[in-house]
């Protein structure tokens, strides 16, 4: 079974909200997750690594103030897409990195559909 | 920079070998990964390398020369059902971040 839970799957919202998707290590502890963006025929694009405890590094051209990332705990990560517009529909999806384990050991979630109205 | 290169699409037959190519740069370089992909999909684990040389796994081999910076990913036997996307992804940096190469649409044809 799935070791890395994304929530939602799939999220239609309005133009101008926000939405929260999550990412959860079911039974290890993730000292490191990575968000990934990925649109139709491309490859996943790193937006942003996430460190338990700590403030995410985003990679450039990624606002931060706009896609807002918490870690609050070692086993759960969230990514919430402020002020949605419509070209920020896409798939997003979470991977964890199992802090037991040797770094070869990165868990991939199941994505999330982001659908902007 | 952390270019990570793969030719785009492949196409190939039923029954036979197929090799992708992944080409990257070597500064801060921590490992390699295969991933493959299913449209609308997560990707799924395929292969993991951090010393050079050739990981064999079933129908699935992966090769890694650290020195020239490239990796190649071997199908074997080929199956319909291998037609997807395969994703190459580099380990490195301080923060040891896994980021991906552009992917190979591969369709294996019958």
């Amino acid at each position: 079974g799935a070791v890395v839970s994304q929530h939602p799957s799939r999220v239609i919202c309005k133009s101008g909200t926000s939405v929260k998707i999550e990412c959860r290590s079911l039974d290890f502890q993730a000292t490191t997750m990575f968000w990934y963006r990925q649109f139709p025929k491309q490859s996943l694009m790193l937006m942003a690594t996430s460190n338990e405890g700590s403030k995410a590094t985003y990679e450039q051209g990624v606002e931060k103030d706009k896609f807002l990332i918490n870690h609050a705990s070692l086993t759960l990560s969230t990514l919430t897409v402020t002020s949605a517009h419509p070209e920020d529909s896409s798939f997003y999806i979470c991977s964890a990195r199992d802090r037991g384990r040797m770094s070869n050991t990165i868990y991939f979630g199941e994505g999330s559909w982001l659908t902007v109205v | 920079g952390q270019n990570i290169d793969q030719p785009t699409e492949m196409t190939a037959t039923e029954g036979a070998i197929v090799q992708i190519n992944c080409t990257y740069q070597t500064s801060g370089f921590n490992g390699l990964f295969w991933y493959q992909q299913h449209a609308g999909e997560a990707p799924t684990f395929l292969s993991y390398n951090v010393l050079d040389g050739l990981e064999e796994k079933g129908r699935f081999s992966s090769f890694l020369s650290r020195s020239k910076g490239y990796s190649y990913l071997l199908l074997k036997e080929l199956q319909m059902k291998d037609s997807a996307s395969y994703l190459c992804a580099r380990v490195g940096g301080a923060t040891n971040k896994l980021i991906f190469g552009t992917g190979t649409l591969l369709a294996v044809q019958p």
